[in-house]
């Protein structure tokens, strides 16, 4: 199975502070890897497909980007809405694997 | 636009069955470009896909190791759901279990049924 890490796993930050996150894939996975925001009592909301293609409907705040076996999700502007669990998927080869999350919250 | 609606029961003891359906409305489980996924979440294990289902000429499954000697997925074409079937359950399959649409291509999930906590306790 391809193993996922992500990090960090949990950060606090204010409104209007740009965000990164990144998760790290064990073997290349092209750029099959998809970003995810999830809020509590919420199924994972998709936001980037891809590596970095924005899903339809999604803020331009986001954005993803990746170099080799390593992917990042950045939120320039954080919103109030934006505080959430974000976790990394990637869907190369099955199974598909899903990063352990990173809680962001309020500082 | 798809939207996915989970039933099923909540509840089951150690070695029972675990059986969730998953109706499709404003697509097909025969779609030639679409997948048809369970996933669950839970504390000790976070996002686990479980498998899918999905029609290209004829039906594939794909599961993951973990679940594969237990789980059968299955299309139901008649009724346009899919199924989730997960034999000798124990405490470990306590979960939030998601029904969840595939794309063809990049295969991301996107679509997502509303969740269904199963608890596994005798």
């Amino acid at each position: 199975d391809i193993q996922m890490t992500q990090s960090p796993s949990s950060l606090s930050a204010s409104v209007g502070d740009s965000v990164t996150i990144t998760c790290r894939t064990s073997q290349s996975i092209k750029s099959y890897l998809n970003w995810y925001q999830q809020k509590p009592g919420k199924a994972p909301k998709l936001l980037i497909f891809a590596a970095s293609r924005l899903q339809s409907g999604v803020p331009s705040r986001f954005s993803g980007s990746e170099s080799g076996t390593d992917f990042t999700l950045t939120i320039s502007s954080l919103q109030p809405e934006d505080f959430a669990t974000y976790y990394c998927l990637q869907s190369f080869t099955t199974p598909f694997t899903f990063g352990p999350g990173t809680k962001v919250d309020i500082k | 636009q798809v939207q996915l609606q989970q039933s099923g029961p909540g509840l089951l003891k150690p070695s029972q069955t675990l059986s969730l359906n998953c109706a499709i409305s404003g697509d097909s489980v025969s779609s030639n470009s679409a997948s048809w996924n369970w996933i669950r979440q839970s504390p000790s294990r976070g996002l686990e896909w479980l498998g899918r289902t999905y029609y290209r000429s004829k039906w594939y499954n794909d599961y993951a190791v973990s679940v594969k000697s237990r789980m059968t997925i299955n299309p139901d074409t008649s009724k346009n759901q899919f199924s989730l079937q997960l034999n000798s359950v124990t405490p470990e399959d306590t979960a939030i279990y998601y029904c969840a649409r595939g794309t063809d291509g990049y295969n991301y999930v996107h679509y997502w049924g509303q969740g269904t906590l199963v608890t596994v306790s005798s």
